[in-house]
């Protein structure tokens, strides 16, 4: 069964530090991971996209890395600040088959709150 | 702003009652996807229907059905409502059915069945 898992379940860190996160699957076959960074109440928004071949991929702030052998996927944020606190989803995909369709699994999220 | 529009914001209902969720994907966009979120849960794909057709199919509900319409406007019909059932219930789009576009959320309906 395709899993995703995320760690921490929830994280508390203080403005301008810098913080990891971890997503760990058991998807497969792969075709891409997504980290969704959302706001209580608001739809996720995608931070980055990574394929097979990809294994670190920035947004400003944000940088995800990828190692598809071990099946681990980080998102790196640096220089927290106050509207970093949200929950980060990582979402993968397996390979389309064509003939069947894709599946997506959810990680539950981590909640990340900022502070003064 | 994501340009993906859901109808209603909020939305209570009794146990049994049936609703129906409306969705307006991004002009252009191919594909609309639904999930539902319960308190304290991650997000749980639903349904994705490409071009009026169903395309993939996630843990949905035999009293939940989807379509999209000709206009690529969709509707997520919860039947037989559940105390269970209340979560806040997303629609996303995308431009295709590829391996890597973004898909674009909306603000979502939330749903308390009393």
């Amino acid at each position: 069964k395709n899993q995703v898992e995320q760690s921490p379940q929830s994280l508390i860190i203080l403005e301008g530090k810098n913080c990891t996160l971890q997503c760990n699957y058991t998807v497969s076959p792969f075709s891409n991971l997504r980290w969704y960074k959302q706001d209580t109440g608001r739809g996720p928004v995608s931070l980055t996209i990574m394929t097979f071949s990809e294994n670190t991929k920035s947004n400003g702030r944000y940088t995800a890395t990828l190692d598809a052998d071990t099946k681990q996927s980080s998102l790196h944020i640096t220089a927290s600040q106050l509207s970093d606190s949200a929950s980060y989803i990582c979402v993968v995909r397996d390979a389309y088959s064509g003939a069947g369709s894709y599946q997506l699994t959810f990680g539950k999220g981590t909640k990340l709150s900022v502070i003064p | 702003d994501s340009g993906v529009t859901q109808t209603p914001k909020h939305l209570i209902t009794a146990t049994g009652q049936r609703v129906t969720l409306r969705c307006s994907p991004r002009s252009g966009d191919l594909s609309v996807y639904w999930y539902q979120q319960s308190l304290d849960q991650g997000l749980q794909f639903l349904i994705q229907y490409y071009n009026g057709e169903e395309r993939a199919k996630g843990n949905i509900l035999e009293r939940f059905s989807a379509q999209q319409f000709p206009d690529l406007h969709s509707e997520l019909n919860l039947s037989s409502l559940e105390l269970g059932d209340s979560a806040l219930y997303f629609c996303a789009s995308s431009s295709g059915d590829p391996m890597n576009t973004e898909a674009f959320f909306g603000q979502g309906t939330r749903l308390t069945v009393v």
